[in-house]
C-alpha cells in the first residue's frame, strides 16, 4: 500500500516556465513533509519541508503548499531552470509515536527543463 | 565535515556471495539510518541506529540482512547469500535528533 503517491512519472517544461509538481498521501499521522530532489548517481539531497500546521513554506523559487483535508501537496518551481532537471521524491513522516524517524517516500517524478 | 559518506559506490556480486557495506555519517549525528531504492521506486525504509543501537527493522530485512553501528559511529550492512531481488541502490543517511535527514551518494549493488 503506497502511502505517499506521485502519479506523474515524469513532467516537461519549457525553461523559465512553471514546473509543478504534485504529491498525494494516505495516512493521517503525517505531520511534515518534505521534497528531495535526486540527480543520478547521487544520494536524495533536500530541498524543502513543510509542517502540517502550514500552508504554505517558501524558498526562493521553490514554493510547497500543503492541503491537509485533501492530503494533497505540490511543490511550485518557478522559473524553471535547466539544472532543476532531476528526479523529485515527496516524502512524508510522522513526528510523534511509533516510527516518527522514518521517511516514507513517493515513487518519484522525473521533471525535465527544456531549454 | 564532508557529509555522510558511502563505500563502495558500486558493487558486482555473484549470487550467493556475501556483501558488506560501510556508511559514514556526519561525525555529530546520532541518529543513522539505511533506505533501499529500487528501479522505480523511492527510497525505502530498512533499519535505524540511535548511537549504537538499533532500535527498527523493517520487514524488507530478512534474516539474510544485518546492520551494525558499533560505537555509535560509522556502520556496517551485510548481505549474505545474496540474491538477484537484491539488486538496488543502498542508501545511508544521518540526522541529529529532530534534524533534518543527509543522505550519502549510496552504493549500487548488482547481483549477476
Amino acid at each position: 500500500d503506497q502511502q505517499v503517491k506521485q502519479n506523474s512519472p515524469s513532467l516537461s517544461v519549457q525553461e523559465g516556465r512553471i514546473s509543478i509538481l504534485n504529491c498525494d498521501y494516505t495516512n493521517s499521522m503525517f505531520d511534515y513533509f518534505l521534497w528531495y530532489k535526486k540527480y543520478p548517481a547521487e544520494g536524495p539531497t533536500f530541498l524543502i519541508s513543510i509542517s502540517s500546521i502550514k500552508d504554505k513554506n517558501e524558498d526562493g523559487r521553490f514554493t510547497v503548499f500543503l492541503n491537509k483535508s485533501a492530503k494533497h501537496l505540490s511543490l511550485h518551481i518557478v522559473p524553471s531552470q535547466p539544472g532543476d532537471s532531476a528526479v523529485y521524491f515527496c516524502a512524508a513522516i510522522p513526528l510523534g509515536g511509533a516510527g516518527s524517524y522514518q521517511l516514507t517516500f513517493g515513487k518519484g517524478t522525473k521533471l525535465s527543463v527544456i531549454p | 565535515d564532508t557529509g555522510v559518506s558511502q563505500n563502495p559506490r558500486h558493487k558486482i556480486t555473484k549470487r550467493g556471495q556475501n556483501v558488506t557495506f560501510r556508511c559514514d555519517p556526519i561525525s555529530e549525528h546520532n541518529r543513522l539510518y539505511w533506505y533501499r531504492q529500487t528501479l522505480g521506486q523511492g527510497p525505502e525504509f530498512l533499519t535505524y541506529f540511535q548511537n549504537e543501537a538499533q532500535l527498527e527493522k523493517s520487514r524488507l530485512l530478512s534474516d539474510r540482512f544485518s546492520a551494525e553501528r558499533p560505537k555509535g559511529s560509522f556502520s556496517t550492512l551485510e548481505i549474505q547469500r545474496t540474491e538477484q531481488g537484491d539488486s538496488a541502490m543502498y542508501l545511508c543517511a544521518s540526522s541529529l535528533t529532530g534534524g533534518s535527514y543527509t543522505f550519502g551518494s549510496g552504493t549500487r549493488l548488482t547481483v549477476v
